[in-house]
């Protein structure tokens, strides 16, 4: 079956960087792309962009682009989204989610910046 | 950019009424990349509809999608004591966007 696996949650101090992988199974993990969706607490869902898992291209929606990057490792059929300059307004779950009408999603991961 | 606006913000309803959740888009929607998705505290969202009116995989047959151009709805024809949920629309196009969300409530 289908599964997008997330990794744990994390915490970070400001100006850190984090990793957040996406691991997938089940399925042809370069036939479908992988989208990224953020949430802050109490908040509604926001879309991040996305990534062409069979090119490896990324596209950033509006808010995302400099800090973040979405990559890929293929060989392990994982997804990765990285944020750099972590700031306190990046507190969020992120989510990991299957082709542009997400039907399958991970769990999220809870990325928490604090000193 | 499409924008999406869900109505209304809160809908308060009691098991085995009907519920009827509005998502208008702020430009037509020329294509059917509609999607709602439901979303329970502390779980991921799930997919609801696609296309417009395709029901996700496993997704009962009470909940159903319509509209076309600027104006959409997902329809619960009986609610269960699991549909209390918050539900968002999700345009997919060119750019994706989601709906602010509705929350259904019990009554």
């Amino acid at each position: 079956q289908v599964q997008l696996v997330q990794s744990g949650s994390e915490l970070k101090e400001p100006g850190s960087s984090v990793r957040v992988s996406c691991r997938t199974s089940g399925y042809s993990f370069t036939n479908y792309a992988i989208n990224w969706v953020r949430q802050a607490p109490g908040q509604g869902l926001e879309w991040m962009g996305w990534i062409n898992t069979n090119t490896g291209y990324p596209t950033y929606a509006q808010g995302f682009t400099g800090r973040f990057v979405f990559s890929l490792d293929t060989s392990v059929s994982t997804a990765y989204l990285q944020i750099s300059g972590l700031k306190a307004e990046d507190t969020a779950i992120y989510y990991c989610a299957r082709v542009s009408y997400c039907d399958y999603w991970g769990q999220g991961t809870l990325v928490t910046v604090s000193s | 950019e499409i924008m999406l606006t869900q109505s209304p913000g809160t809908l308060s309803l009691s098991p085995g009424e009907r519920a009827t959740l509005s998502c208008r888009a702020s430009q037509s929607v020329s294509s059917t990349f509609l999607a709602w998705y439901q979303q329970k505290p502390g779980q991921a969202p799930r997919l609801l509809i696609y296309g417009i009116s395709s029901r996700a995989t496993g997704i009962p047959d009470r909940f159903s999608g319509s509209g076309s151009g600027t104006d959409f709805t997902l329809t619960i024809s009986r609610l269960e004591p699991e549909d209390f949920a918050v539900y968002y629309c999700q345009h997919y196009g060119s750019s994706h966007t989601f709906g602010q969300g509705t929350k259904l409530e019990i009554k």
